[in-house]
């Protein structure tokens, strides 16, 4: 089986840095994603890593680690609208192949 | 101009009932895909189809039935409508399959009475 694991919420004020860690084990792996979904709205893609490092885009950065089966997304200079929930997201393989599995999603509140 | 599109984007109705789920994307992607979105957030793929082939079919009831006319529309029917089922239907495109990048339509929140 495979699972992904991400804190449920974090909290924190304008201007500040956050970061939402994933960790995750899977039968095999191609790459991790982060989307951004805010209340009502649909899943949209952030950002992608499918090899060791760094990925940076604008305010959001994102690092994987395969090695340490673990990632994270940086979301720096937080605005009230970065409020939302942010699922990881694994490219599977194996038998999976083909699917996109996602966390259960960290919430993150922006407060002023 | 709407990347994915789905409709209807709300949906009451009673249990037992049957009820489709339409979904088309203009972005010429070859694989789709149908998440539920369950009251906790949890996003859970129900199944995806690659030019209008099932490929991944998860432990769905079979009440539910995609359908894929051509590789731009991926239907959802579903028989028997329970309390269980209520929850947000995403429909999503990708260029290929297990593309990193998804798009996502608005949501369908099915709620069954």
């Amino acid at each position: 089986g495979q699972s992904l694991e991400q804190p449920s919420e974090v909290t924190a004020v304008e201007g500040a840095i956050v970061q939402i860690n994933c960790t995750y084990q899977t039968s095999g792996f191609y790459g991790l994603s982060w989307y951004q979904q805010h209340d009502g709205g649909a899943p949209t893609f952030l950002s992608y890593n499918g090899l060791d490092g760094l990925e940076e885009t604008g305010r959001f950065s994102s690092f994987l680690s395969r090695s340490d089966s673990y990632g994270y997304l940086l979301l720096q200079e937080l605005q009230m609208k970065d409020s939302a929930s942010y699922f990881c997201a694994v490219r599977d393989g194996g038998d999976s192949w083909g699917k996109l599995q996602f966390g259960a999603g960290t919430q993150v509140v922006v407060t002023p | 101009d709407t990347a994915v599109s789905q409709t209807p984007k709300y949906l009451v109705t009673q249990m037992g009932n049957d009820k489709s789920i339409k979904c088309e994307q203009n972005l010429g992607h070859d694989t789709m895909y149908w998440y539920k979105q369950d009251s906790k957030k949890f996003l859970k793929i129900m199944f995806s189809y690659n030019n209008k082939e099932l490929i991944i079919n998860e432990t769905v009831p079979n009440r539910f039935s995609p359908k894929s006319p051509d590789k731009a529309h991926l239907n959802l029917h579903i028989n028997s409508l329970e309390l269980g089922d209520s929850a947000v239907y995403f429909c999503a495109s990708s260029q290929e399959e297990g593309w990193p990048e998804a798009f996502f339509g608005q949501g369908t929140r099915l709620t069954v009475v």
